[in-house]
C-alpha cells in the first residue's frame, strides 16, 4: 500500500523557518517525481513545488521562490520543503503527492502568526 | 504562465443529473490536464488524467473531454458521494490549479 505521511508542521512566527518532510512507502521513491501543494484554510489548491526523481529538475511556483527549497533523499524514501521568510500568506495544509497525482498525503498543517 | 479558468464556482445539483464543470486554458495545454475530487476533510483524489483518461477506480459516470481549450469533466448521473470540490490542473508548464467548483445539493 502506497503511503505518504508528512510532518514537521507547527506555528511558526513570521519571518521564521520551518522544514517539512514526506516519508513515502510502498513504491519505489527513487523512481518517481514529487510535489507539494498547498491549501489555505477554506480555499483551492495551489501547487508549490516539484522535484524529479534524481533532483535533477526542480521547478517553484513564483509565490514561494528565493525562500523555499524542495529536495530528497531518496535512500531515505523523503521528501523535504525548507521554508524560510515564513509569510502569513504561507498558512495552509500542505500535501506531499507523487507525480501525476494519484497517491497524497493526509497533509500537515503551517501557522504562521505572530 | 497558464491560467486555468473554471466554471462554475459552486453546483447546485440534484441525485441523478448530469453535470459538467468546465476549465478553459490560456494556452495551448494539449492533453496535460487532470480533476481532482476533494472532499470535506480529505487529501484530492485523482479522477481524470490525460483530459480523457479515467484513473483507477473512479466510476464510469465519470467522464472527461475536451474542446479546443476548454475542458470537462461530466457526472453521467449523480449519486450522493459525488458532492465533493472538484479542481483541474494543468501540467503543460509550471502547475496550476483552477479554482475549484463545489457541487453541492439542490
Amino acid at each position: 500500500e502506497v503511503q505518504l505521511v508528512e510532518s514537521g508542521g507547527g506555528l511558526v512566527q513570521p519571518g521564521r523557518s520551518l522544514k517539512l518532510s514526506c516519508l513515502a512507502s510502498g513504491f519505489t521513491f527513487s523512481n518517481y517525481g514529487m510535489n507539494w501543494i498547498r491549501q489555505a484554510p477554506g480555499k483551492g489548491l495551489e501547487w508549490v513545488a516539484s522535484i524529479s526523481s534524481s533532483s535533477s529538475y526542480i521547478y517553484y511556483a513564483d509565490t514561494v521562490k528565493g525562500r523555499f527549497t524542495i529536495s530528497r533523499d531518496n535512500a531515505k524514501n523523503t521528501l523535504y520543503l525548507q521554508m524560510t521568510s515564513l509569510r502569513s500568506e504561507d498558512t495552509a495544509l500542505y500535501y506531499c503527492a507523487r507525480e501525476g497525482g494519484p497517491y497524497w498525503g493526509q497533509g500537515v498543517m503551517v501557522t504562521v502568526s505572530s | 504562465d497558464i491560467q486555468m479558468t473554471q466554471a462554475p464556482s459552486s453546483l447546485p445539483a440534484s441525485l441523478g443529473d448530469r453535470v459538467t464543470i468546465t476549465c478553459r486554458a490560456s494556452q495551448d495545454i494539449g492533453n496535460y490536464l487532470r480533476w481532482f475530487q476533494q472532499k470535506p476533510g480529505k487529501s484530492p483524489r485523482l479522477m481524470i488524467y490525460g483530459a480523457t483518461n479515467l484513473a483507477a477506480g473512479v466510476p464510469s459516470r465519470f467522464s472527461g473531454s475536451r474542446s479546443g481549450s476548454d475542458y470537462s469533466l461530466t457526472i453521467s448521473s449523480l449519486e450522493s458521494e459525488d458532492m465533493a470540490d472538484y479542481y483541474c490542473l494543468q501540467s503543460k508548464e509550471s502547475p496550476t490549479f483552477g479554482s475549484g467548483t463545489k457541487l453541492e445539493i439542490k
